[in-house]
């Protein structure tokens, strides 16, 4: 069985700071990963995704995250917070067959000025 | 490219009441997928089709919801009776290939629609 356990509700950063959300996931398979971002009053936008190509995934806005098996872990980061990234955040798991898509309860950021 | 469309944006309804929500998949893509995204919660897959046959609709309640893709395309998404519970903002997505293809491929997500069953 697949799940994916973000492991902050909230997180808060000054501008400028560098962010982390945290993401950890179980599943019998090699998992297909996906971070998402969610703006206020907006749809879903793809961050960036693991396909098990290289562990380290450069996405859009300077996030990346890292795929470590042993840890089951892929957390995002950003070296510099801005506070266009106040937002939604949510890990996401799917197996390789394409099914059960399933997605944290979402990491909300904030950015202080 | 135009995106995937959704409508209507908001509904208001009373509990026992039926409604319905339609999707215009990005045009080409093989897969879609209805999510329900229950306030302070990630979105929940509902039911996914590729083409016009359903993959997965393990978490779909289906004493009171319906979905269907006529034609591989458009979909629409029926709750009946609705209860409240259900209020929450329905998303559809959409992916460039089913799952024979892979689980690689992004989702794009339509606006939503918001539905407040009173």
């Amino acid at each position: 069985a697949q799940s994916v356990t973000q492991l902050d509700s909230h997180v808060s950063v000054s501008e400028g700071t560098p962010v982390l959300l945290r993401c950890n996931y179980s599943s019998s398979y090699s998992p297909s990963l996906f971070w998402y971002v969610q703006h206020p009053n907006k749809g879903l936008q793809l961050l960036l995704k693991y396909t098990s190509a290289a562990t380290l995934v450069k996405g859009i806005n300077g996030f990346e995250a890292e795929f470590k098996k042993s840890e089951t872990s892929f957390h995002l980061t950003k070296p510099s917070a801005h506070m266009s990234d106040a937002a939604e955040y949510f890990c996401v798991v799917s197996d390789r067959e394409g099914f059960k898509t399933i997605f944290g309860a979402g990491t909300r950021l904030f950015v202080k000025a | 490219e135009a995106g995937v469309a959704q409508s209507p944006r908001y509904k208001i309804i009373e509990k026992r009441q039926s409604v319905a929500f339609w999707c215009n998949p990005i045009s080409g893509h093989a897969t879609l997928y209805w999510y329900q995204q229950i306030l302070g919660q990630g979105p929940k897959l509902l039911i996914q089709f590729q083409n016009n046959g359903v993959v997965d609709d393990s978490q779909l309640p289906k004493d009171r919801f319906s979905a269907e893709r006529l034609k591989g395309v458009d979909s629409t998404l029926k709750i009946q009776p609705a209860k409240l519970e259900d209020s929450a903002v329905y998303l559809c997505a959409s992916s460039l290939v089913g799952p024979a293809g892979g689980s690689s491929e992004t989702q794009y997500f339509g606006p939503g629609t918001r539905l407040l069953v009173l």
